[in-house]
Parts: structure tokens; sequence; C-alpha cells
């Protein structure tokens, strides 16, 4: 089955630009979306289509995917950002399917 | 806003029928431009996407679910629904309804995604 693998945590202080990564083989034909997942509430959508940010994210939440590779960038990550991000995206079969990464721990201390 | 509740049984025992429903306000399950949908996270877990169904009955399932899994939509109540059997404590999660927003790919497939969350259900399968 289709996977997408990202980094289990990533810390960075104050200020600083964090930078959290999701592999995936299908990721040069399919579109990559991020999610941040703060204790305790429902998941939010941060990142669409790859680069496209949704009405009322912060311009500090930037995405890029390259080949295999999708990237969810945070500069002058806040305290505030601390939270679980996860990506997701779907499998090239014919009925394609949705999955998740194994979802990161950001760290801003 | 949207706004989408998950409703059903919190407490299940083991086989039996996991049904939960989203009711759907301040929007449509029959918009032309969305597809419905669930993800479940167990707890202290990642997020797993279940599936997803188009208000045209049109479903698509995780494949490791599939077996035990039916999905459906109400379009006179404004609703769709999860309906998993045999279920075991490996089921146990916060199971969140979802709206998911939706492209076609370069081969022509439709690829959905979820973009607006409900706040989520815990349900536990104990015995």
């Amino acid at each position: 089955s289709y996977e997408l693998t990202q980094p289990p945590s990533v810390s960075v202080s104050p200020g600083q630009t964090a930078r959290i990564t999701c592999s995936g083989d299908a990721l040069p034909k399919k579109y990559a979306y991020w999610y941040q997942q703060k204790s305790g509430q429902a998941p939010v959508l941060v990142i669409y289509e790859d680069n496209r940010r949704p009405s009322g994210i912060p311009e500090r939440f930037s995405g890029s995917s390259s080949g295999t590779l999708a990237t969810l960038t945070i500069s002058g990550a806040r305290v505030d950002d601390e939270a679980d991000y996860y990506c997701y995206s779907t499998d090239n079969s014919a009925n394609p399917r949705g999955v998740f990464g194994g979802g990161t721990k950001l760290t801003v201390l | 806003q949207l706004q989408l509740q998950e409703s059903g049984p919190r407490l299940l025992k083991p086989s039996e029928t996991l049904s939960l429903t989203c009711t759907v306000s301040r929007g449509s399950v029959t918009s032309s431009n969305y597809y419905w949908g669930w993800i479940r996270q167990p707890p202290g877990k990642g997020l797993e996407w279940i599936g997803s169904l188009y208000y045209n009955g049109s479903t698509n399932y995780n494949p490791s679910l599939k077996s035990r899994l039916t999905m459906s939509v109400d379009t006179s109540r404004n609703q769709f629904s999860l309906k998993l059997t045999s279920v075991t404590a490996a089921d146990t999660a916060v199971y969140y309804c979802a709206r998911h927003s939706n492209y076609y790919d370069s081969a022509g497939f439709v690829n959905t995604s979820p973009d607006f969350w409900g706040q989520g259900t815990l349900v536990t399968v104990s015995s």
C-alpha cells in the first residue's frame, strides 16, 4: 500500500525557520496537502495543492513540492505553531485513495 | 461558515457495528463542488483516511477497511453516514467527518482531500 513518510519530530527556536518534509512515490503526479493539529483539536488545513494557502492561514506558512518530496516551511516559527503536522496525498490507483503521513511533532522552544 | 457535527454511539462491544452520522449545516451535501468523508485517529496515534463519497452515492474506500465499510448519504436530511462492521479494539479512535475538495489528475481520475473537519467524536470498543 502507498505510504507518505515524515520525520517524527522537528525542533526549532522561536523566530527560526522550520521545515517538515513528506516523501512519497506518487507526489510527482499528485498534490500534497498539509494539516496542523494542536492538542485535543481537529486538524486544520494550512496548505493545499502543494503551495496554496487557505484564507486565514498566516503568510509564514508555505509549501513546495519537487519530485517525490513535499515540504512545509514555517518562516519565523512562533511558540503558537507548536503542533503535530500531517501531510496528505492520494495514490496512483484508478480510484485514488487518500493517505496521511505519519505526522511530525513540531517543537518551538 | 460550514458546520459538521458527528453523532452516534460512543461505546461499542467487539463484533458490533459502528454507526456514525455527520450532519452538515450552513452547507449542502448535494453541492457539486465537494465530496464528503471520514478520517479516524486512534488515541495518541496518527490520522487514517477512511473514505469519501459524492452525493450521487459514488464511494471510495480505504482498501484496509473496505470489506467492513459502508458509507452513504441522505440528501433529505443533509447528512452522510458511516457503518463499520465487526469492530475490535483496534477500531477505537476519534472519528472525524470532513468535507473533501477534489481535482482531476493527469490520468483523468478524481482525487479528494479533506479541507474542513468536524470536531470529532471518540468511539471506544471494549468488552
